[in-house]
């Protein structure tokens, strides 16, 4: 099992671009989120998804967009970059029963700059 | 809304010596709470997990307590080795939807 995997692992835009972070999971897990680490901050969840087909905002959904057509693909869409969405990007997935999650598992990050 | 915090920011202890860490949540209506490690550039991976009816895990040497009464978790890791040098985030699941709320995390180095 490669677990979850995030590409790029760097990437750089001007202001106004957009661009897709690619999140996918080989474990077959219903569950899957996308959180953004800033420093000195904890991770915030942007979108979240319990299934294909389901979506749902988090914390701090403005400014992106994600969908989720199948178990294994949750990408997440940056519509008009802006430099306040600088920040590392962690995908997690893990297997869903409603009110106790399991483990959640990490891709490694996806490090972005908007300049 | 729930706010996770975790003091000290920063911890720095020799070899051998056993590390304290602790998270503090203000809503104890939690369905779990879970420890994480983060290295450099790297993801988190995850430590223990300790669903709101247990009062404790442990996996090798590493132990978590949970107290939902008073808002506290503490993650005990014995015998430091230079090699726990990494961020302890810890986070609370407090809705039934998976999501989780996570504290700004602990720097640890261990010296040898």
């Amino acid at each position: 099992n490669a677990g979850v995997t995030q590409t790029p692992k760097f990437q750089v835009l001007k202001t106004g671009q957009s661009m897709t972070l690619q999140c996918a999971q080989d474990m077959n897990h219903e569950y899957m989120s996308w959180y953004r680490q800033d420093p000195g901050m904890g991770l915030r969840l942007i979108h979240y998804s319990v299934g294909a087909g389901i979506t749902d905002q988090g914390e701090v959904p403005n400014g992106y967009n994600v969908s989720r057509s199948t178990t294994e693909d949750f990408p997440l869409r940056l519509l008009s970059a802006a430099p306040s969405q600088t920040s590392v990007y962690f995908c997690a997935s893990s297997p869903y029963r409603r009110g106790n999650t399991d483990t959640q598992y990490f891709g490694p990050g996806t490090r972005l700059t908007v300049l | 809304k729930q706010e996770v915090t975790q003091i000290p920011a920063a911890l720095s202890v020799p070899e051998g010596e056993n590390l304290v860490l602790n998270c503090s949540f203000t809503d104890s209506a939690i369905y779990n709470l879970q420890w994480f490690r983060q290295d450099p550039g790297k993801g988190l991976t995850s430590l223990l997990l300790i669903q709101s009816s247990q009062r404790e895990q442990t996996s090798g040497r590493l132990n978590a307590s949970l107290d939902k009464s008073s808002g506290r978790s503490t993650l005990y890791i014995a015998a430091s080795q230079p090699g726990d040098s990494a961020t302890y985030l810890c986070a609370v699941e407090s809705d039934s939807w998976g999501k989780l709320q996570f504290g700004s995390g602990t720097q640890v180095v261990v010296t040898p």
